[in-house]
C-alpha cells in the first residue's frame, strides 16, 4: 500500500529555520517524483515544487523559487521541504504527494495527510 | 505560468441535482487537466486525470471532459458526500497549477 506519512504540526517564530518531512512506503521512491503544495487559512491549493528522488531533479514554482528548498533521501524514502528564514505569511497547511506515473505530466495521486505550519511572534 | 480559472466559485445544489463545474486554461495545455476533491480539513483526493479518465475507486457519477483550453467536470447525481471543494490542475507545464476551487453547499 502506498503511504505518504508527514511529520507533526510546528510552531515557530519568525526567522527560524524549518524541515519538514515526507516519507514514502509501499512503491519504488526513487522513481516518482514528488511534489509540495501550500493552502494558506481559508484558501486554495498552490503548487511549489517537485523533486524527482532518482537522480534530485527539482523543479520549483517561480512564486517559491528562493524562498523555499526541497530535498531528499533515497536512503530513508523521504522527502523535505525546508525555510532558511520563516515569515509570519509562510502560515500554512503543506501537502506532500506523489505523482501517479513516472512522468512528469501524470496527476498527483497519493497525499500525504499535510503538515500545519504556524508561525507568530 | 499557465493560469487556471474555475467557474462559478461557489454553488449551492441538493441531493441528486446535476452538478456542472467549469475550468479554464490560459493556453491549450492539450488533456493534461486534473480535478481533485478536498473536504474539509482532508487532503485533496484524485477524482478525474487527463480530462476525462476516472481514477480507481471513484465512483462513476463524476466525470470530465474537454481539451485544449476548456474544461467540465460533471457530478451526475449530487450525494451528501460530495459536498466540498473541487479544484482543477493543469499538468501540462511546471508549475502545475491550480484552478482557485468551487466550493459546493448543499441547498
Amino acid at each position: 500500500e502506498v503511504q505518504l506519512v508527514q511529520s507533526g504540526a510546528e510552531v515557530k517564530k519568525p526567522g527560524e529555520s524549518l524541515k519538514i518531512s515526507c516519507k514514502g512506503s509501499g512503491y519504488s521512491f526513487t522513481s516518482y517524483w514528488i511534489g509540495w503544495v501550500r493552502q494558506m487559512p481559508g484558501k486554495g491549493l498552490e503548487w511549489m515544487g517537485i523533486i524527482y528522488p532518482g537522480d534530485s531533479d527539482t523543479r520549483y514554482s517561480p512564486s517559491f523559487q528562493g524562498q523555499v528548498t526541497i530535498s531528499a533521501d533515497k536512503s530513508i524514502t523521504t522527502a523535505y521541504l525546508q525555510w532558511s528564514s520563516l515569515k509570519a505569511s509562510d502560515t500554512a497547511m503543506y501537502y506532500c504527494a506523489r505523482h501517479a506515473e513516472r512522468w512528469l505530466q501524470s496527476p498527483f495521486d497519493y497525499w500525504g495527510q499535510g503538515t500545519l505550519v504556524t508561525v507568530s511572534s | 505560468d499557465i493560469q487556471m480559472t474555475q467557474s462559478p466559485s461557489s454553488l449551492s445544489a441538493s441531493v441528486g441535482d446535476r452538478v456542472t463545474i467549469t475550468c479554464r486554461a490560459s493556453q491549450s495545455i492539450s488533456s493534461y487537466l486534473n480535478w481533485y476533491q478536498q473536504e474539509p480539513g482532508k487532503a485533496p483526493k484524485l477524482l478525474i486525470y487527463a480530462a476525462s479518465s476516472l481514477q480507481s475507486g471513484v465512483p462513476s457519477r463524476f466525470s470530465g471532459s474537454g481539451s485544449g483550453t476548456d474544461f467540465t467536470l460533471t457530478i451526475s447525481s449530487l450525494q451528501p458526500e460530495d459536498f466540498a471543494t473541487y479544484y482543477c490542475q493543469q499538468s501540462y507545464g511546471t508549475p502545475h497549477t491550480f484552478g482557485p476551487g468551487t466550493k459546493v453547499h448543499i441547498k
